[in-house]
């Protein structure tokens, strides 16, 4: 059984500019949650995909998108960086059935906007 | 408003010692809690949720609805213990949208 990856572990990009960040979901999960870990605060929802639709979104702003392919793997896009976009983002997926959905984090990448 | 809070940032005590990492929620409706833990170099996991009722590691946690807190606790501490630990709910039919504490730091001194 893999558990969850994401890619890249860590970037750099400068203010305005656009990046995607992209997480394996693991084998078996239907879906992926995203969250914003910024430094000395715990993680943030951003929005949840299931079945490749989002289905929840936190406060975030429209710049922050995300997408679920069929395989369940995902992207979250964010457009026009501002510096307090730098945070840990963090991918989690789960098998959601009736009586359980025990969400599995993956590494995070850490992005830093200069 | 929805809230988690953890007011403890820091908390160090000696191997052997109780441990009790305090939580407190603010939510309207019947929340699901739950503590993740993530050790040095980890990845965040799942230490224990409320309604499973399960002892991890030594580690309970009660739900007290009067008092809307879900404290961790440990009766003897081990320096292996020492990691970060979240306090987190979501809400019944939320989709599993978990809301989390600022995390408590807990070292366990040997």
């Amino acid at each position: 059984e893999t558990g969850v990856t994401q890619s890249p572990t860590h970037l750099i990009k400068t203010r305005g500019q656009q990046v995607t960040l992209r997480c394996s979901s693991q084998s078996g999960h239907n879906t992926v949650s995203w969250y914003q870990q910024a430094l000395g605060q715990g993680p943030q929802f951003i929005f949840q995909y299931y079945r490749e639709e989002e289905n929840g979104r936190g406060n975030f702003p429209p710049r922050f998108s995300g997408l679920q392919f069929p395989n369940y793997s995902s992207e979250l896009n964010v457009n026009a960086l501002e510096l307090d976009d730098s945070a840990l983002y963090l991918c989690a997926s789960s098998l959601r059935t009736p009586s359980t959905d025990t969400q599995y984090f993956g590494p995070g990448t850490r992005l830093t906007v200069l | 408003a929805q809230r988690v809070t953890q007011p403890e940032k820091l908390l160090s005590v000696f191997k052997g010692a109780p441990v009790e990492l305090k939580c407190n929620y603010s939510y309207s409706g019947s929340p699901e809690l739950f503590w993740y833990v993530q050790y040095s170099r980890q990845r965040l996991q799942l230490l224990l949720r409320h309604i499973s009722r399960e002892s991890i590691k030594g580690f309970t946690a009660d739900l007290n609805k009067g008092e809307t807190s879900f404290h961790l606790k440990k009766p003897f501490a081990q320096e292996e213990d020492s990691a970060m630990y979240y306090c987190a709910l979501s809400g019944r039919g939320s989709q599993g949208n978990l809301i989390f504490g600022k995390g408590t730091k807990l070292s366990v001194k040997p």
